[in-house]
């Protein structure tokens, strides 16, 4: 079967936009993660989704940054006004999570490489 | 605190010769451990993964990693290495047992020379 898809695989926005970016996962799982990778970095979690809730919001840098999810499906990620901080490879994974199971691996997405000039 | 440290940015090893890659962990549960291999222009691939029984456990491409607890420890290693091991290796930890994001750690670039 597929694995997890984002769109756009590039994008380049200027500075002071908003901008979009797609997560689709795995059918059937109902966790879904998103990442951020700086340049020569590691992964920065950004927010949790298990199903449509995000227990976990934490690691959003700040409120130009948003996530949302339809049921266990389709996730956007959110940047408005953006920043050349911004700049980065945004990963989104899913996981199959049973209730009262394992926390099971997470599957990643090939990422969206945005560059904010 | 929860993290994940991997001493070493960047080894260079030898085409054929052994690799151990070092990763430690702050976690205050029961870890679920990770490794993950990111190729250039790639998405994150799992190479193996832990949560309990055998500490000395086996993935793909002829990985494996051991657990020990006492050190917080989770060393991937690899007897003999390939010029097509060269990647990005990143070791992560989350909650056993429960949802919940996975911390990574900065990463291990291998070098692989002929």
């Amino acid at each position: 079967g597929a694995g997890v898809s984002q769109s756009p695989s590039n994008k380049v926005t200027e500075k002071g936009k908003d901008v979009e970016l797609r997560c689709d996962p795995i059918s059937g799982h109902t966790a879904l993660y998103w990442y951020r990778q700086r340049l020569g970095q590691g992964l920065e979690f950004l927010i949790y989704f298990q199903g449509n809730s995000a227990p976990d919001k934490s690691g959003l840098p700040s409120d130009r940054f948003s996530a949302e999810r339809t049921g266990e499906s389709v996730s956007t990620l959110t940047i408005q006004r953006t920043q050349q901080e911004d700049s980065a490879v945004y990963l989104c994974a899913s996981s199959l999570r049973l209730s009262g199971s394992l926390n099971t691996e997470a599957f990643f997405g090939q990422g969206t490489r945005l560059t904010v000039v | 605190a929860q993290s994940v440290t991997q001493p070493d940015i960047h080894i260079t090893v030898s085409e054929g010769a052994s690799l151990e890659l070092r990763c430690n962990y702050s976690y205050g549960a029961t870890p679920y451990l990770f490794w993950y291999v990111q190729s250039p222009g790639q998405g994150l691939q799992l190479l193996l993964k832990y949560f309990s029984g055998d500490t000395l456990v086996q993935g793909i491409k002829g990985f494996e990693a051991e657990f020990k607890r006492s050190q917080s420890s989770f060393n991937l290693r690899k007897p003999s290495v390939h010029w097509s091991d060269a990647a990005e290796y990143f070791c992560a930890v989350g909650p056993y047992n429960q949802g919940g994001k996975l911390i990574f750690g900065q990463g291990t670039e291998l070098s692989v020379k002929p």
